[in-house]
Formats: structure tokens, sequence, C-alpha cells
């Protein structure tokens, strides 16, 4: 149990174009997710929390117009790269909360986006 | 907001022999400690976690301790194998339930 799938695992796109990445709670419902961005050899930054059927909370320094969030449904949650840019290129993650077991976070498989 | 340090960054160790890496964080709120596994372009993998009202635990060759009113953390790996060898992150939750993440630990096993 506890799947969490992401599509795609890896994307090259031209600079000025728009990516997104979608992040799915396969055998359970998460009313939230969260979204992350790793560079090589580093920590996991959050970028911003999803929450079903509400706006998504950014954190300090993340664009909220650039990087879009939509958390359409219980088991659904997209991010969208805006007018991407070389310094975008970066690991993509996202985890989903369990709604049953309140702090667990179950991480996506990740998704390269690489931005030429 | 919640600051989590982790020490060492690199760990290098003699297969069999035990590593220990240890977290801190700041805010006395937090009460659920995870610690991943994460391997080279892969996901981060929950190896192990700890609530803020118990002192210890304990999965097979995994341990992780908790000393709430010093507010630092350890896990404890025992008779470590080649597939050990990782990065490791120790997380915390902050007072809006986000984790907040350690700086990792690379963790090397040599044979």
């Amino acid at each position: 149990g506890a799947v969490v799938s992401q599509h795609p695992s890896w994307v090259i796109c031209k600079s000025g174009t728009s990516v997104k990445i979608e992040c799915r709670s396969l055998d359970f419902q998460a009313t939230t997710m969260f979204w992350y961005r790793q560079f090589p050899k580093q920590s996991l930054m959050l970028m911003a929390t999803s929450n079903e059927g509400s706006k998504a909370t950014y954190e300090q320094g993340v664009e909220k117009d650039k990087f879009l969030i939509n958390h359409a449904s219980l088991t659904l949650s997209t991010l969208t790269v805006t007018s991407a840019h070389p310094e975008d290129s970066s690991f993509y993650i996202c985890s989903a909360v369990n709604r049953d077991k309140r702090y667990e976070q179950y991480f996506g498989p990740g998704t390269r986006l690489t931005v030429t | 907001g919640e600051n989590v340090e982790q020490h060492p960054s690199t760990l290098s160790v003699q297969e069999g022999d035990s590593a220990v890496i240890k977290c801190t964080y700041s805010d006395s709120a937090s009460n659920y400690f995870p610690w991943y596994k994460q391997e080279l372009g892969k996901r981060p993998q929950l190896i192990i976690d700890i609530r803020s009202n118990v002192g210890e635990k304990k999965d097979q060759r995994i341990a992780v301790t908790l000393n709430k009113t010093a507010k630092h953390f350890s896990l404890h790996i025992t008779e470590t194998q080649p597939e050990d060898s990782a990065v490791y992150f120790c997380a915390a939750t902050d007072s809006w339930g986000k984790l907040q993440f350690g700086a990792g630990t690379q963790v090397v096993v040599t044979p």
C-alpha cells in the first residue's frame, strides 16, 4: 500500500515553454500533497503544500505564478512549471499524506526536468 | 520555523561496523521524526520513524533514539552492509505539520 506515482519520470523542454508534472496517490486518498525540489547533492527543499479543493500554500521564495499547483481530487496534484528556464532544471518530487495516517508522507519517484 | 541540522555530511564505515547519524531540531512542538534513505536518482524511502511520545524504536538492524529535552534524535545502523550505502535524511515536522529535512548524510559501506 501507500504507492505514489509521478509522471513523467523525466522531461526535456526548451526555455520559455511550460511543463506539467502529475502526482497521484494510487491506493489511498491524500488530502495533502507536497512538492519538493532537489538539486544535485542537496537536500529536499519544500516548494509548496497542495491541499485538495483549496489554493496551494507556497514556501518563502517560491514564485506562485511560476509554479502553478492544482489539487483537483483526493488522488491527483499537478505542478506546472511555466516559462521554464535552465535554472529550473532539477529533480521535482511530490509526496502525499495518507489522510488516515496523518504524519506519514509517501514520496513519488520524482521527475527529472532539464530545460535547454 | 523549524531548523534541522544533520551530522556528519559523509560517513565511511567498514562492512559489519555500526553507523550513527545525528540530527538536532529547533521547534519544541515537533512531534514526528522520520528517517529516509535515498539512492542516487531515486525517491526517498522511509526506513524508520519515531513519534515524540517514544524514546527509542528498533527495526532489525536499524534503530532511532529521540531525546526531546535536548531536541536531538539519532539513527543507528548495526552490522552495515554494502547495500546500506546511500544518502540518509532525517526530518522533523514543524508546527504546521510540514517536514523539514536535514542536509543529508552520504553513507559509504566498504566491503
